[in-house]
């Protein structure tokens, strides 16, 4: 069954980078049609895509996020890395990764998520 | 800021049907784009339920539908139940932003 889990710093400073991990199983991130992407949550709020990156390493990322988003994929560790760069404390939030299914713009699976807080 | 908009809260008594609507655009669901419902219980990831505008996975009731027409989509709860306290959010695609979105969330109380 298909698996995501996120891992990283848990307490960042601001102005510093966040680098998070997700690591995945039961399913192969060279297969057409697959992507993983990453989505956030501040605490008591909604959700908000993040980035995305497909099988053939096109990568698409939150417009308003653009410039400090950079999303990469290890196929070989069946791994997704995000990086956002000049962290501030309005960051403050649980960080998901997700599959998105090949055929539809739908998340289907989603890691457990990893909260990440900014804070000097 | 969430480009879908849904009631913050809802509530019903047991076995009461609750609808949850999700109002979007035309560069959203109003351009074609499919959306999908998630439910996130307390402290937990979201989980997918409804895709596709209509379609259940695997393992989701059949207490829980999905509509979708012009600008807006529906997610109707029949039969509420306990367990169905949580959150839920809409998704779809806009070709304005180029992205994916949410919405802002609607809190489903059983009283």
């Amino acid at each position: 069954q298909i698996t995501l889990k996120e891992s990283g710093p848990t307490l960042v400073k601001p102005t510093q980078t966040l680098t998070l991990t997700c690591t995945f199983s039961g399913f192969s991130l060279s297969t057409s049609g697959v992507a993983v992407g990453w989505i956030r949550q501040p605490p008591g709020k909604a959700l908000e895509w993040l980035a995305l990156v497909y099988w053939d390493g096109d990568k698409r990322y939150r417009p308003s996020l653009k410039s400090r988003l950079t999303i990469i994929k290890d196929t070989s560790k069946n791994q997704v890395v995000l990086t956002m760069t000049n962290m501030d404390p309005v960051d403050t939030a649980t960080y998901y990764c997700a599959h998105k299914h090949s055929a539809a713009g739908v998340f289907d699976y989603w890691g457990q998520g990893t909260l990440v807080t900014v804070s000097s | 800021q969430s480009v879908l908009t849904q009631p913050p809260s809802m509530s019903g008594a047991p076995g009461q049907r609750v609808t949850i609507s999700c109002t979007g655009s035309s560069s959203n669901i109003g351009a074609g784009f499919d959306v999908h419902w998630y439910q996130q219980l307390p402290e937990t990831a979201p989980k997918l339920l409804i895709y596709g505008n209509n379609n259940r996975p695997s393992g989701v009731p059949d207490r829980f539908s999905g509509s979708k027409s012009g600008t807006s989509a529906s997610l109707a709860i029949s039969g509420l139940q306990g367990e169905d306290e949580a959150d839920y959010y809409c998704q779809s695609y806009d070709n304005s932003l180029s992205g994916y979105v949410f919405g802002t969330g609607t809190k489903v109380t059983v009283l």
